[in-house]
């Protein structure tokens, strides 16, 4: 079965400060991945995603992600946090079967960014 | 563009009551998911629909949850004598691939928060 794991519940960085959210994810064959943001009273918005190809991925925002199969992490980076940036943080991965691939999230991380 | 859209964006109903929940798709998605978030906790499938057909219903909690999208845009999650511990943000997303598009991403509506007392 897929699954996804966010260790941290919440991650607390400094502004200008490098950060990063952990994801690992266990799936039976080719992972697709992605990563989305919450913000409060709004739906989740797509930040960017793993499909194939290199390992670090560029999205909105200037966030990055890096692909590491060995150890079946997906850890989300930003080389200089804003307090904008303070938000729920959900990886997820495609699930596989009939269902034609609807994503599998981890419980999410809250990221505090404080000035 | 416009992107999806949900309605009610909250909504109280007393045990036992029936529900109805909107979802709009962007126009010309031809995939629509439901997601149930509760509190604390990171989104689950409910159901997936392709076009008109509802390909996926697996996630669905009981059978008093019940989704149509019969005209293959517009769709509607109902719940028959909601229970408590149906309390939830419930999600819609859409996404343009056909099935086996699983590389696309899917977007999401600001979602509907259903408090049941």
């Amino acid at each position: 079965a897929q699954s996804v794991a966010q260790p941290e519940d919440q991650v607390n960085v400094a502004e200008g400060n490098p950060l990063t959210v952990k994801c690992t994810y266990s799936v039976s064959g080719n992972p697709y991945l992605f990563w989305y943001v919450q913000y409060p009273n709004r739906g989740l918005q797509f930040l960017l995603k793993y499909i194939t190809g290199d390992n670090l991925v560029k999205g909105s925002y200037g966030f990055e992600a890096e692909f590491n199969k060995s150890q079946t992490s997906f850890h989300l980076k930003k080389p200089s946090a804003l307090v904008s940036d303070s938000a729920l943080y959900f990886c997820a991965v495609r699930g596989y079967g009939g269902s034609q691939g609807n994503l599998i999230f981890g419980k999410g991380t809250k990221l505090s960014v404080k000035p | 563009g416009a992107g999806v859209s949900q309605s009610p964006r909250y909504k109280v109903a007393k045990r036992g009551q029936d529900v109805a929940l909107r979802c709009d798709p962007i126009s010309g998605h031809v995939s629509l998911f439901w997601y149930q978030q509760a509190l604390g906790q990171g989104p689950e499938f409910l159901t997936y629909f392709q076009n008109e057909a509802q390909l996926d219903k697996s996630g669905l909690p009981s059978d008093r949850f019940f989704a149509e999208r019969p005209e293959g845009s517009v769709s509607t999650l109902k719940i028959q004598r909601t229970q408590q511990e149906d309390s939830a943000v419930y999600l819609c997303a859409s996404s343009l691939a056909r099935g086996g598009g699983r590389a696309n991403e899917q977007f999401f509506g600001p979602g509907t928060r259903l408090t049941v007392l």
